[in-house]
């Protein structure tokens, strides 16, 4: 059964400062999404990686995939209170078709 | 905005009742995915349909049951609800099975 962990589960940074939640899987899976979730609210779509060594950079946030050690990093840079919010990575099963989440990082960007 | 519906927002009902959550996927869009959002168990697939065929199931009880109709809209149905039901209903399509998938805004459903 494919289990996808995140680390860490909370965070609460300072507004400036970098930082990087950390997300393996335990299959092996070529696909990982990357997802932001606002209190009460849907899950908005940041990244898809598709292959070994993908990267991806949206303004401060930026995901890379490593499928061989299967780890997906989601990077902060120089963060923003905008950015609090829960975030969520997904591996897709592939031919199972469903993607299974991690638990999610409650991140916290304090001025 | 992901282009996906679903309605209604809120529900309230008691333990024991049935529900319909329903869904509206992207124009376009032929598949159609329905997770559970709740504290203790976090986001978990429940079942996906793709051009009104059901392609996978995860973990949905055998209370719940969904279908999606030609015109592509789906339906889940929830019935004798217990109190452990509670909890954010998304819907997410996507093209094709496998591609990226677009949530919709949830179903929040409450029973008492």
């Amino acid at each position: 059964e494919l289990k996808v962990e995140q680390n860490p589960l909370f965070l609460s940074m300072q507004e400036g400062k970098n930082y990087t939640i950390y997300c393996n899987y335990s299959t092996t899976s070529d696909r990982l999404y990357w997802y932001r979730q606002d209190p009460g609210k849907s899950l908005e779509s940041l990244f898809v990686l598709l292959s070994n060594g993908a990267v991806k950079q949206e303004g401060r946030l930026m995901a890379s995939l490593d499928t061989k050690a299967r780890l997906s990093t989601l990077h902060i840079t120089a963060a923003v209170h905008d950015l609090s919010a829960t975030y969520f990575c997904a591996v897709d099963m592939g031919g199972a078709q469903k993607l299974v989440f991690g638990q999610g990082t409650r991140l916290t960007i304090n001025p | 905005d992901s282009g996906v519906t679903q309605t209604p927002k809120h529900l309230i009902t008691a333990t024991g009742q049935r529900v319909t959550l329903r869904c509206s996927p992207r124009s376009g869009d032929l598949s159609v995915y329905w997770y559970q959002q709740s504290l203790d168990q976090g986001l978990q697939f429940l079942i996906q349909y793709y051009n009104g065929e059901e392609r996978a199931k995860g973990n949905i009880l055998e209370r719940f049951s969904a279908q999606q109709f030609p015109d592509l809209h789906s339906e889940l149905n929830l019935s004798s609800l217990e109190l452990g039901d509670s909890a954010l209903y998304f819907c997410a399509s996507s093209v094709v099975s496998g591609y990226e998938q677009y949530f919709g805004p949830g179903t929040r459903l409450t029973v008492t």
